[in-house]
């Protein structure tokens, strides 16, 4: 089935750093998500992405929706302690299904 | 609060047995999607149901079922349970069968998720 490659796995960061992280696929995806997981809580959407190329902010989250379809990327800059948890992209495909990628877990040294 | 609302949060029970999830989802949302989060690893997509009717099936076992209901609450019913299902089940909703029905943002919103432990 389609998979979506997340990367990095984790990172360890210092408070104020800028963050980047990104997924890849193998498929052409027509949306691109980007969520965040609290310890405990489900996933709550941080940016979506609906055209290529697209790049759309929301506060210090920076997302884009690669030319391709097949990846897109999230920046966080000047990281807070808060900024802690696992972020997850998700592509939308032609079923209108959410595919996640496996997440990559942040973690903010104060 | 998400408005998704998922009980139990926690479940323990032994291998062989059968449980029930229940997902309530936000108000004036149609569909619902069920999905599996093991320990460490991504949401796998589980069943969507859409006004009732099922809509799309991810890799859900044959063990698993699931249905919605006229009040538009979903079940999701898990039997001969092995150790291996143990994992947080998640279930979001979102307004419409498939995004851009009416223009709103394609997000789904999920639970806070039932976390099941087999033993």
């Amino acid at each position: 089935g389609q998979q979506l490659n997340q990367s990095p796995q984790s990172m360890f960061i210092q408070e104020g750093e800028d963050v980047s992280m990104n997924c890849t696929s193998s498929s052409i995806f027509n949306t691109w998500l980007w969520y965040k997981q609290d310890p405990g809580e489900g996933p709550v959407l941080l940016i979506a992405l609906y055209k290529a190329g697209e790049l759309t902010s929301n506060g210090r989250l920076t997302a884009q929706f690669g030319i391709t379809r097949k990846d897109s990327f999230l920046n966080i800059s000047a990281s807070i302690p808060s900024d802690v948890g696992i972020y997850f992209c998700a592509g939308m495909d032609s079923s209108y299904k959410l595919i996640f990628g496996s997440g990559t877990r942040l973690l903010v040294r104060p | 609060d998400s408005g998704v609302t998922q009980t139990p949060k926690h479940l323990i029970t032994a291998t062989g047995q059968r449980v029930t999830l229940r997902c309530s989802p936000r108000s004036g949302d149609l569909s619902v999607y069920w999905y599996q989060q093991s320990l460490d690893q991504g949401l796998q997509f589980l069943i969507q149901y859409y006004n009732g009717e099922e809509r799309a099936k991810g890799n859900i076992l044959e063990r698993f079922s699931a249905q919605q209901f006229p009040d538009l609450h979903s079940e999701l019913n898990l039997s001969s349970l092995e150790l291996g299902d143990s994992a947080l089940y998640f279930c979001a909703s979102s307004p419409w069968s498939r995004p851009g029905g009416q223009g709103e943002d394609y997000g789904y919103t999920f639970g806070s998720g039932t976390r099941l432990t087999v033993v």
